[in-house]
């Protein structure tokens, strides 16, 4: 099955400063990856995603590239808030649809 | 208004009993998920249903548990006989289709003592 491996796991940025974090994945039959926020006492929200077509997806401050051929995508957060504070989860997608989860990041933006 | 409702928000239960988690996820979607998340822990997927039947389960998803969409509406995740290590946080997630993301719930907090 798909393994999903996801760094940093914990991550502190001064406000403004921009958040990368990173996953890797194994199954190159993967063809679909979503990012996820996790407020606390929350269910995950879907932020941005990317389908295996295409190399980089950008939405306001949030971009997610990937590379197929390295089996890797990325989430960037640029300018960030105080707001943005969360744990983050990559995915990947599995056969039957079901998503396998990064260990999750979490996010810290220091005002 | 969210788009899915899990209740109860937190459930405790003494070890081996049954406990019954609801989901309504207010559309006419065809795919739900159940999900887990152990404290501090990724989230891990239990089983997807598709048309009323289940159509993917993990390891996890041993005969402890059942789901059921008892009336067109509601989702429900069954455990029979809890143990301790099912304590976690439990998600249920509607999906528009393959490839796609889907919408989690808030999530039940499920404490096996």
């Amino acid at each position: 099955g798909e393994n999903v491996e996801q760094h940093p796991s914990t991550l502190s940025v001064q406000e403004g400063d921009s958040a990368v974090i990173k996953c890797t994945y194994s199954d190159s039959a993967s063809n679909y990856f979503p990012w996820y926020k996790q407020e606390l006492g929350k269910g995950p929200q879907l932020i941005i995603d990317i389908r295996s077509n295409v190399g980089e997806k950008k939405d306001q401050r949030i971009a997610v590239t990937l590379n197929k051929t390295a089996k890797h995508f990325s989430l960037h957060i640029t300018e960030t808030q105080p707001e943005d504070s969360a744990v983050y989860f990559c995915a990947a997608i599995g056969t039957g649809n079901q998503f396998y989860f990064g260990t999750g990041t979490s996010l810290t933006v220091i005002p | 208004e969210p788009e899915v409702t899990q209740t109860p928000s937190h459930q405790v239960t003494q070890m081996g009993q049954e406990v019954i988690l609801r989901c309504v996820p207010i559309s006419n979607h065809l795919y739900f998920y159940w999900y887990r998340q152990i404290l501090g822990q990724k989230v891990e997927f239990l089983v997807s249903f598709y048309n009323n039947e289940i159509s993917e389960k993990s390891e996890i998803f041993d005969d402890q548990f059942s789901v059921e969409r008892p009336d067109g509406s509601n989702f429900t995740l069954k455990i029979r006989s809890t143990k301790l290590e099912d304590s976690a946080m439990y998600f249920c997630a509607r999906g528009t289709g393959v490839n796609y993301g889907y919408t989690f719930g808030s999530g039940t907090r499920l404490t096996v003592v």
